[in-house]
């Protein structure tokens, strides 16, 4: 069966510190892949999406990037983060020949910047 | 984009009651899906329904693609149930998956 990781689950960075996040997927190949963020108390935001290796499609414009260096390994970064980066960050991977494209996601990254 | 609104933003039941949730969507989907996410923020995907019913237990869930709205119904609820409900829907041709502000429910004993 298929799972999702991801890492760190809690941090706290001080504003102006780079920042990653790891998310893998286990169990399938080409995944699609995705990630949200959740700012308290509200709805997520789609910030990223990967169809394949290489391919990053960036919803909005802000302080981070993403980047896929293998088929099952999607990675959230900035190099200098912001006190509006702040928030709860969910990786989620779907893939279905079909067509339904069925989103699961891990536990989440929970970010404080101070 | 594609615009997604649910209904009501907050619901406080009484364990045992029944409730409706309403998401209504403004362009043609070709993915709609249901999640729960529990108080520690886990989202647990609760059905894949771009058309017609389907039911998991205490839960079901409906779909009118043509009017462009999804209900989902939750019977005899629990304090489990607490959470928030969110809608997300796929529009035709994307692979982008946009969210609801979701349904925040609490179920009291």
């Amino acid at each position: 069966s298929q799972t999702i990781h991801q890492w760190p689950a809690t941090l706290v960075q001080p504003v102006g510190s780079p920042l990653s996040l790891e998310c893998t997927v286990e169990g399938t190949s080409n995944p699609n892949l995705y990630w949200y963020r959740q700012a308290a108390g509200r709805g997520l935001q789609l910030l990223f999406y990967s169809v394949g290796i290489g391919q990053i499609s960036s919803e909005v414009p802000q302080n981070l990037s993403a980047s896929r260096p293998q088929d099952r390994q999607f990675i959230l970064s900035s190099k200098k983060l912001l006190l509006s980066d702040s928030g709860f960050y969910l990786c989620a991977w779907s893939q279905d020949p079909s067509g339904a494209n069925v989103l699961t996601f891990g536990a989440g990254s929970r970010l404080t910047v101070l | 984009g594609i615009q997604v609104e649910q209904s009501p933003p907050d619901l406080i039941l009484q364990e045992g009651a029944n409730s409706t949730l309403r998401c209504n969507f403004s362009d043609s989907v070709n993915n709609l899906q249901w999640f729960h996410q529990n108080p520690w923020g886990q989202l647990i995907n609760l059905f894949y329904i771009p058309s017609g019913t389907k039911q998991n237990g205490r839960l079901s869930a409906t779909t009118v693609a043509t009017e462009r709205y999804s209900l989902l119904y939750i019977s005899s609820s629990q304090t489990t149930d607490s959470g928030v409900y969110f809608c997300a829907v796929e529009r035709t041709g994307g692979f982008k998956t946009i969210f609801g502000a979701g349904t925040r429910l609490f179920v009291k004993a």
